[in-house]
């Protein structure tokens, strides 16, 4: 089946600066990545996403690339902001079943 | 919109004892999903229905637990007897076919 890796754990940023999360998968049949968001208390929110036909996404301050040859996709965070503080999970699906890393804890200083 | 709503937030009980947990989907999304997530760890999906059909239970582990979606819209989830090591968050999550999927709130379990 799937395995997903993700890197780092943890990750502690000053208010303003980027942060970068990321993920490598194995099943070369994998063709969507989405990323989540989890707050304490909360379920995982659905933040962007990107398929196998495309290289990157961006939406306002996050953006995702993707690699396929590679078999990685990373998740980028600039400006960020105090309330971008969370759990990130990224997550590689192939067939039909979503599997995801095990998630990076970001901190964000003001 | 309402989201996925989920029932109850919590649940504290002894082992030994069943729970149950409910979640209701995003309206007209006919792909409903049951996941555990355990402390510091990404989710773990359960058991994954279409409509009213599950087409994927092989994670599931079904000597204690069990699960239906009888008109396909809400659904229960059930562990009977509940271990300790049942202590967890369970994530209910729906999706329109396999397109992107949200989740609930989650019910955290607590066994002691």
């Amino acid at each position: 089946g799937e395995n997903v890796e993700q890197h780092p754990s943890t990750l502690s940023v000053q208010e303003g600066d980027s942060a970068v999360i990321k993920c490598t998968y194995s099943d070369s049949a994998s063709n969507y990545f989405p990323w989540y968001k989890q707050e304490l208390g909360k379920g995982p929110q659905l933040i962007i996403d990107i398929r196998s036909n495309v290289g990157e996404k961006k939406d306002q301050r996050i953006a995702v690339t993707l690699n396929k040859t590679a078999k990685h996709f990373s998740l980028h965070i600039t400006e960020t902001q105090p309330e971008d503080s969370a759990v990130y999970f990224c997550a590689a699906r192939g067939y039909s079943t979503l599997t995801f890393g095990k998630g990076t804890m970001l901190l964000v200083s003001p | 919109e309402a989201g996925v709503v989920q029932s109850p937030r919590y649940k504290i009980i002894e082992k030994k004892q069943p729970v149950a947990f409910w979640c209701n989907p995003i309206s007209g999304h006919n792909t409903l999903y049951w996941y555990l997530q355990n402390l510091g760890q990404g989710p773990e999906l359960l058991i994954r229905y279409e409509n009213e059909e599950a087409v994927d239970d092989s994670q599931l582990p079904k000597d204690r637990f069990s699960a239906e979606r009888l008109k396909g819209v809400d659904s229960t989830l059930k562990i009977q007897p509940a271990e300790l090591g049942d202590s967890a968050v369970y994530l209910c999550a729906s999706s329109l076919g396999s397109r992107e999927q949200y989740f609930g709130p989650g019910t955290r379990l607590t066994v002691t």
